[in-house]
Order: structure tokens, then sequence, then C-alpha cells
């Protein structure tokens, strides 16, 4: 079956730090990968995706490369803020009469001033 | 446009008792899917519809039960509740496509006591 193993946390960096989160997975046929953020209290909102390889999924300066060789979709930032304070899900989906995401653990990011 | 509404937002219920929680999807979207949050399991997949059908089940016992209606609007109940079903529960709604996301709301979360 599916499974995505997501770097454990939590995470705690300095304002402008640089941030990696790291995920890989394992899927059955060739899936789409995603990165969810929940912020307190919240659902999941949608942080980028990539649906083939070497496609680089980005969002408000969060980037993760799809690599089908070492199957892995790392999550970066170059200069976190306060505000980027929350918990990262790393997720896969397969479509079709199978849709469902499979998650990984999350990842608690705290980022001080 | 709108997103996805789940009602209620917060429930406290008595073990032993039965519960349904609503969720609304975004329109268009066909595919309504639940997921069970919790600290120790993290998220959870607990089934998927579209068009009225069940297509895919998570691995939780009978207890756990939904449908999803004509106009796309999907319930989920749980009966005989016990003290391990407390949870935030997430539903996601979709159109169900590999490359598609899964747009989530904020989430029922039940008590059980």
């Amino acid at each position: 079956g599916n499974s995505v193993t997501q770097m454990e946390g939590p995470v705690t960096l300095s304002e402008e730090a640089f941030l990696t989160i790291n995920c890989t997975y394992t899927a059955t046929g060739y899936p789409s990968l995603f990165w969810y953020v929940q912020y307190p209290g919240e659902g999941l909102q949608l942080l980028l995706k990539a649906t083939k390889a070497d496609d680089k999924g980005s969002n408000k300066g969060f980037e993760a490369t799809y690599r089908k060789e070492t199957t892995s979709f790392h999550l970066e930032k170059g200069s976190v803020q306060v505000s980027d304070s929350a918990v990262y899900f790393c997720a896969l989906s397969t479509g079709g009469s199978n849709y469902k995401l499979t998650f990984g653990k999350g990842t608690l990011l705290t980022v001080n001033p | 446009k709108a997103g996805v509404t789940q009602t209620p937002r917060y429930l406290i219920k008595t073990r032993g008792q039965q519960v349904t929680l609503s969720c609304s999807p975004i329109s268009g979207h066909r595919s309504v899917s639940w997921y069970q949050q919790t600290p120790g399991q993290g998220l959870q997949f607990l089934f998927e519809y579209f068009s009225e059908t069940q297509r895919n089940k998570g691995n939780f016992p009978g207890r756990f039960s939904g449908r999803q209606f004509s106009n796309s609007r999907s319930e989920m109940n749980v009966s005989t509740l016990e003290l391990g079903d407390s949870a935030l529960y997430l539903c996601a709604s979709s159109f169900a496509d590999l490359n598609t996301e899964a747009f989530f709301g904020q989430g029922t979360r039940l008590t059980v006591v």
C-alpha cells in the first residue's frame, strides 16, 4: 500500500532561518504529491503540489521538487517568518476509483522572532 | 467561491451515544472524503464518496458509516461512541482526478466523555 514518511518534529527555528522538512513516500502507481499546512484550530490548507517527476511546486516562498528516483518531496523555504508556525503534512494521492490522500504524521514548526 | 462547510464545529457526546456530522462540499465537487485526526494516529482516511457511491473505505470498524446525497453533501455517522473516537473529523471535497487537490473544511471536534 501507500505510505508517507516525514521528518519528526518539532522543529524550532529563528526568523529568517532556512527550513527543510524531509518527506519520502512509497506508492503503487504514479501518485501526485502535496504539502498541506494546518494552523491552530483550523483544517488543512494546500500549500503546494506536484503531479509528475521533476515538477517543482511552489507557493508563498515554499518549494518542493518531485523526485521519482529517490521517492522524495522535501519542503524548503529560504527564510521563514513567525507566521509560518504551523503543522506541515506531506501527502500523496492516487486518483480514479481509489482516490484518497495518504498523509505523513506531520511536522510542527515553530518560528521564533 | 464558498469553501467546504462542516457542521457542527464542536460536539460533546457520552459513551454509547451516536453522532452525525455533516459536510457541504465546494460547488461542483462530486467527491467527498472523510478523515479522522488524532494526536496519536495522525490523519487517517475513513471513506470516500463519489456521486452517492462509496468508492473507498479505510480501516475503521463498522460503527463508522457515511452517505452522500444527490447534491453531493455528505454525512458521517458514528454509533456506540467510545472514548477513543474523540478526534477532529475533517471532510475534504475534490474533483477526484489524480492531479487535483482536496479542499478541507475546518473540521468537527468530537469529544466523547
